[in-house]
């Protein structure tokens, strides 16, 4: 069945650029969206953006200007930066499968999640 | 921006029925997916299309929507399934989640 695996730095330093990576096991990036969540301590869930295995992306409005999501079809992983991270930006990040669509889809495949603090 | 509403707390007593609703502007023209969460994990979805469940969800987990709200139904609940519950949905391409709710088994 297909897993996801995030990876990733557990500490930035505020103003830098927070970088991780989500590694599809058991099944194809090919012909799905891949989307970044996050949920900060004891909060709700946030949608961070999602790509297409073609390369094509959307971001939340909140985000876009710190946001670059990319894939590469042939290690069969999506990666996620952010820049200039601050402290609210410290959160679990998990990766999901969106589905073939992407609008009106679910996230039905999620990673484990990987914490990441921003702090000096 | 859109937004869903949930009430941040339900409480039901084991075997009976727990609600949990969410509330958004027309909510009933757009799909409702529902995700569970379980202390220290990761979401599960269980219900997607408004009312449709993923294999390995049991029947016990239905839903519904309709005007502006929509209804994650559990029958006979069970302890193991004291969680935070959230709904998502789309607005103009962009995912929206509500702010979850606790369900509380006592």
């Amino acid at each position: 069945q297909v897993q996801l695996q995030e990876s990733g730095p557990g500490l930035v330093k505020p103003s830098e650029t927070l970088s991780l990576t989500c590694t599809v096991s058991g099944g194809s990036i090919i012909n799905y969206y891949w989307s970044w969540i996050r949920q900060s301590p004891g909060k709700g869930l946030e949608w961070i953006g999602h790509i297409f295995y073609s390369g094509s992306t959307h971001y939340n409005p909140s985000l876009k200007s710190r946001v670059t999501m990319s894939v590469d079809t042939s290690k069969n992983h999506f990666s996620l930066k952010l820049s200039s991270v601050m402290a609210a930006d410290s959160a679990v990040y998990y990766c999901a499968r969106l589905g073939l669509t992407g609008d009106s889809d679910s996230f039905d495949i999620w990673g484990q999640g990987t914490m990441v603090s921003v702090s000096s | 921006s859109y937004e869903l509403t949930q009430p941040p707390s339900v409480s039901v007593s084991p075997g009976q029925t727990a609600s949990i609703t969410c509330s958004g502007d027309k909510l009933g023209d757009k799909y409702t997916s529902w995700y569970q969460q379980k202390p220290g994990q990761s979401p599960v979805l269980v219900i997607y299309h408004d009312s449709q469940r993923p294999s390995g969800i049991p029947e016990s987990f239905s839903g519904s929507n309709s005007g502006s709200t929509a209804t994650l139904t559990i029958s006979g609940t069970q302890a193991m399934d004291e969680a935070d519950y959230y709904c998502q949905a789309w607005d103009s391409s962009t995912v929206v989640f509500g702010g979850g709710t606790k369900l509380t088994v006592l």
